[in-house]
């Protein structure tokens, strides 16, 4: 079974504009988790999806979203991306999102602003 | 809120030999599970071992166990028979029942000496 598969590996990008990175789960796994992983502040949960509906929200700005489809692949977008935006951004997947099923990530995606 | 806490930010430890990573985590949940996870410098995240806050035996697997003292607050991990290829940056991580998100430690770099 394939793991869970994040694209692109490597995004440069400068401040104001904005991105859109790729997660697709596992096979059969319906819930997206994404985090946020930084030298400063660690790593931090943006949000996760289910079903194609946003199930649970970490504490990030608007300028972040992001949204599912129905092959349960999901995309996340930041908008007028900020030097602290820099990060590698995880995504995560399990079946069906309860708690006790273990989450299966990627290799994440390092986006640099400059 | 909850809150994961890894004081020790680097150790080394001989191969062969045994070592034990600190993790506590403070939250006025009853049903939780505990996590630690694995970050070698290929960036993808891997369950080392988890924990549900229900059950008094400490987790195993393989070389990996907990000790989870709930009253304590705390849930470290030992590694018997290192091996080079733990070397990595291990996060400790709590989820609540009924949630889907993880909450991070900082991370404690652990280096494998040959």
């Amino acid at each position: 079974k394939a793991g869970v598969t994040q694209t692109p590996r490597y995004l440069i990008k400068t401040r104001g504009q904005q991105v859109t990175l790729s997660c697709s789960p596992i096979s059969g796994h319906r819930s997206v988790s994404w985090y946020q992983q930084t030298p400063g502040q660690g790593l931090q949960f943006l949000f996760e999806y289910f079903s194609e509906t946003q199930r649970n929200k970490g504490n990030f700005p608007g300028r972040f979203s992001g949204r599912q489809f129905s092959n349960s692949r999901s995309e996340m977008n930041v908008s007028t991306l900020e030097l602290g935006d820099s990060a590698l951004y995880l995504c995560a997947s399990s079946q069906d999102g309860a708690s006790n099923q273990p989450q299966h990530f990627g290799d994440g995606t390092r986006l640099s602003i400059l | 809120a909850q809150t994961v806490t890894q004081s020790q930010p680097e150790m080394s430890v001989q191969e062969a030999e045994t070592v034990t990573l600190s993790c506590t985590y403070d939250t006025s949940e009853n049903n939780y599970y505990l996590f630690w996870y694995k970050q070698p410098p290929s960036r993808q995240m891997i369950l080392v071992i988890r924990q549900e806050a229900y059950k008094q035996q400490n987790a195993t697997e393989n070389r990996f166990s907990v000790n989870f003292q709930k009253a304590a607050k705390s849930f470290s991990l030992k590694i018997s028979d290192s091996q080079l290829g733990d070397t990595a940056m291990y996060f400790c991580a709590f989820m609540r029942s009924g949630a889907n998100n993880l909450f991070f430690g900082t991370g404690t770099r652990l280096t494998v000496i040959p």
